[in-house]
C-alpha cells in the first residue's frame, strides 16, 4: 500500500520556540494532504487541509498564523507550529488519499511537548 | 460534539472469539465509513469501509455493519487473534470519500490467549 513518512516523531521544546514537522508521500503524488491533532483520550480532529500550490484550508477554530502549512510539491507537506506554547502539547498526524481508491494513508505522527 | 462516538473505550476478548466493536453516529450527512486499526507509534492503518447504500461489508475476518437508521455500525472480527490487539478507530465522511474524515476515540481491542 501507499506509504506516508512524517518526522520527526518526538519532538520536545521551549515554550516560543517554532517546530516544523514533515509529511511525504514516498511512492505517490499527493495534491492533497490532510494534517489531524489528538489531544489525550480525545478524537484525532482534523486541523487543515493542504492543498498542493495552493493555499491551506482550515477547520473551525485552528489558528492558521499559528499553524503554518506548506505544501510545495506533490510529494511534501510541512506544519510548522509557530511560538509553541504548552497547549500546543498534542500527537500531530498527516494524511494522504491513495491516487487509486479513497482510503486515508497516515504518517506514523509526531508527539509535541511543549515545555 | 462529539459527532462519531465510541463508547467502549477499551474490549478484552479472547483468542478464536468474536470481537465486536461499536460505533454511533450523530450526523445524517455521512454517507462513507471507515475503520481504522492503530498499533502504538505508528500511524492509523486502514482496515475496512463501508457506503450507506450497503448494510454490510465484510473482507477476510473482518465484517463491518451499518444500520442507517440507528446510526450505528460495528466491526466484527472473527475469529479474533492476538495480533488484532490495538486500537481501532471509527470514522466517517459526509462525501463519500476519506477526506475530510471525523474520528471517533477509539476503542482499545486485547485479545487473550
Amino acid at each position: 500500500g501507499a506509504v506516508v513518512s512524517q518526522h520527526p516523531s518526538r519532538v520536545i521544546c521551549k515554550s516560543g520556540t517554532s517546530v516544523k514537522i514533515e509529511c511525504r508521500s514516498l511512492d505517490f503524488q499527493a495534491t492533497t494532504m490532510f494534517w489531524y491533532r489528538q489531544f489525550p483520550k480525545q478524537s484525532l480532529m482534523l486541523m487543515a487541509t493542504s492543498n498542493e500550490g495552493s493555499k491551506a484550508t482550515y477547520e473551525q477554530g485552528v489558528e492558521k498564523d499559528k499553524f503554518l502549512i506548506n505544501h510545495a510539491s506533490l510529494t511534501l507537506s510541512t506544519l510548522t507550529v509557530t511560538s509553541a506554547h504548552p497547549e500546543d502539547s498534542s500527537f500531530y498526524i498527516c494524511s494522504a488519499p491513495g491516487a487509486v481508491d479513497e482510503k486515508l494513508f497516515f504518517g506514523s505522527g509526531t508527539q509535541l511537548s511543549v515545555l | 460534539d462529539q459527532q462519531v462516538k465510541q463508547n467502549s473505550p477499551s474490549l478484552s476478548v479472547q483468542e478464536g472469539r468474536i470481537s465486536i466493536l461499536n460505533c454511533d453516529y450523530t450526523n445524517s450527512m455521512f454517507d462513507y465509513f471507515l475503520w481504522y486499526k492503530k498499533y502504538p507509534a505508528e500511524g492509523p492503518t486502514f482496515l475496512i469501509s463501508i457506503s450507506s447504500i450497503k448494510d454490510k461489508n465484510e473482507d477476510g475476518r473482518f465484517t463491518v455493519f451499518l444500520n442507517k437508521s440507528a446510526k450505528h455500525l460495528s466491526l466484527h472480527i472473527v475469529p479474533s487473534q492476538p495480533g488484532d490487539s490495538a486500537v481501532y478507530f471509527c470514522a466517517a465522511s459526509p462525501s463519500g470519500t476519506a477526506s475530510k474524515l471525523t474520528f471517533g476515540t477509539g476503542t482499545r481491542l486485547q485479545v487473550t490467549l
